[in-house]
């Protein structure tokens, strides 16, 4: 299985919006409503932002936001903050109980 | 509030068996709506899966490891163990451990997850 495709990089002024996109095939991201999003801040563990393509959990802003189109999944980051700046993972399952990550995305807040 | 810890040692010689615990607290892992997982990085690189085991046993690991991978578990001490064998260099990573939910209609998300331990291959 082979990682899911995410831009390196993304970067919005405080108050836009970014969108990270997460493309994969239909055996992972195509074939199942099973995406989530994590953000990771250096040096700290992954923490979850989005699951099940659209859930967001609770603790978490509503100006973060998940969908999914054909064989790509987003993940879209309104009226960015500065500590909205950090790494972005977005995950799927794989079917067969296997499970890919994409190759992440680093948000930079201008 | 469910935490996890991981806990082994930091340092690894090439050719030897990786051995990592994860340790669980404020729940309990008898849950049949969850799965409990390990996921390393490489430093400065992206996350990969390595496999998931159930309360009862069952395992599932990433092909690309599957020979090298063993996972076991002791809902009686709350803990869960990771053994990847025949490391080399590139097994060095920052090995996390995290709870994988299972529940009936949405599924298949990693939280909460472990602070993390980096685990180093070297002689």
């Amino acid at each position: 299985q082979s990682a899911l495709t995410q831009p390196p990089s993304a970067s919005g002024s405080p108050g836009q919006s970014v969108t990270i996109s997460c493309t994969g095939t239909s055996s992972d991201v195509g074939g199942y409503d099973y995406v989530s999003w994590y953000q990771q801040h250096p040096g700290k563990a992954p923490k979850l932002m989005i699951y099940g393509v659209i859930r967001r959990p609770s603790g978490v802003p509503d100006r973060f936001s998940g969908s999914k189109s054909g064989n790509t999944a987003s993940l879209t980051v309104s009226g960015l903050q500065a500590d909205d700046e950090a790494d972005y993972y977005c995950s799927s399952y794989a079917g067969s109980n296997n499970y890919v990550f994409g190759t992440g995305t680093k948000v930079t807040v201008l | 509030q469910l935490q996890l810890q991981e806990s082994g040692p930091g340092l690894v010689k090439p050719s030897e068996t990786l051995s990592l615990t994860c340790g669980v607290s404020g729940g309990s892992m008898r849950s049949t709506s969850y799965y409990w997982g390990w996921i390393r990085q490489p430093p400065g690189k992206g996350l990969e899966w390595i496999g998931n085991i159930y309360y009862n046993g069952g395992t599932y690991y990433n092909p690309s490891l599957n020979s090298r991978v063993t996972l076991s578990i002791d809902t009686s001490k709350n803990q869960f163990s990771l053994k990847l064998s025949s490391v080399t260099a590139a097994d060095t990573a920052v090995y996390y451990c995290a709870r994988l939910a299972y529940l009936l209609t949405v599924r298949y998300w990693f939280d909460p997850w472990g602070q993390g331990t980096l685990v180093t291959v070297s002689s």
